[in-house]
């Protein structure tokens, strides 16, 4: 298995572009989350999906969209760059969600944006 | 906001010390798990405690869970130079405090 996979590793972008952050996972977890991790501020939560088709957003969800149209796949767009979402990204899926026992979230490897 | 909050911010040890780190969290929680961060990966999950447990072992790691006070503390023994990291604890798996960055000197 392949785990959590994240690409691009990493990226520059210009004010005002847009692209899209990829997170795959093979565990068929239900459970997929984004966070964003700025330094000394721990992970942030930006959107999270309870299974295919169902998505919600976190702690800082603004300028950030997601799908989840299968149960592997959850990307991560940003409509406009802004230097404000400078940061590390990172993808995480668990067997299930918030208020369960069996939720250890296994994490990809991140994708660092930089955006000037 | 986040729920959970380390303490201390950094910790340095020697190798073969223990290394204690504490966490405080604001509201009530079903669990609360514990993940290490080394330098520009992604985090690894270490051990989770349920709100009805008091204590978990887990290899060097003990982790105890006070609901009353709403904190955690974890405890690596005999650590070593690879345990240097920063270490995280997270409610429910779903909000992360600022982590401890713990340097284990050789």
């Amino acid at each position: 298995n392949a785990g959590v996979t994240q690409t691009p590793k990493f990226q520059v972008l210009k004010t005002g572009q847009s692209m899209t952050l990829q997170c795959a996972q093979d565990m068929n977890h239900e459970y997929m989350s984004w966070y964003r991790q700025d330094p000394g501020m721990g992970l942030r939560l930006i959107h999270y999906s309870v299974g295919a088709g169902i998505t919600d957003q976190g702690e800082v969800p603004n300028g950030y969209n997601v799908s989840r149209s299968t149960t592997e796949d959850f990307p991560l767009r940003l409509l406009s760059a802004a230097p404000s979402q400078t940061s590390v990204y990172f993808c995480a899926s668990s067997y299930s969600g918030s208020g369960s026992s069996y939720n250890e979230q296994f994490f990809g490897p991140g994708t660092r944006l930089t955006v000037l | 906001s986040q729920q959970g909050e380390e303490d201390p911010q950094a910790l340095s040890i020697q190798e073969g010390e223990n290394a204690t780190m504490n966490c405080s969290y604001k509201t009530s929680i079903n669990n609360l798990q514990w993940y290490r961060q080394n330098s520009g990966r992604g985090l690894v999950h270490l051990i989770l405690i349920r709100s009805n447990e008091r204590e978990k072992h887990s290899g060097r790691l003990r982790v105890t869970l006070d609901t009353s006070k709403k904190s955690s503390s974890l405890l690596i023994t005999a650590s070593r130079a690879a345990d240097t990291a920063s270490y995280f604890c997270a409610t429910d798996a779903i909000t992360f405090g600022s982590g401890t960055q713990l340097t284990v000197l050789p």
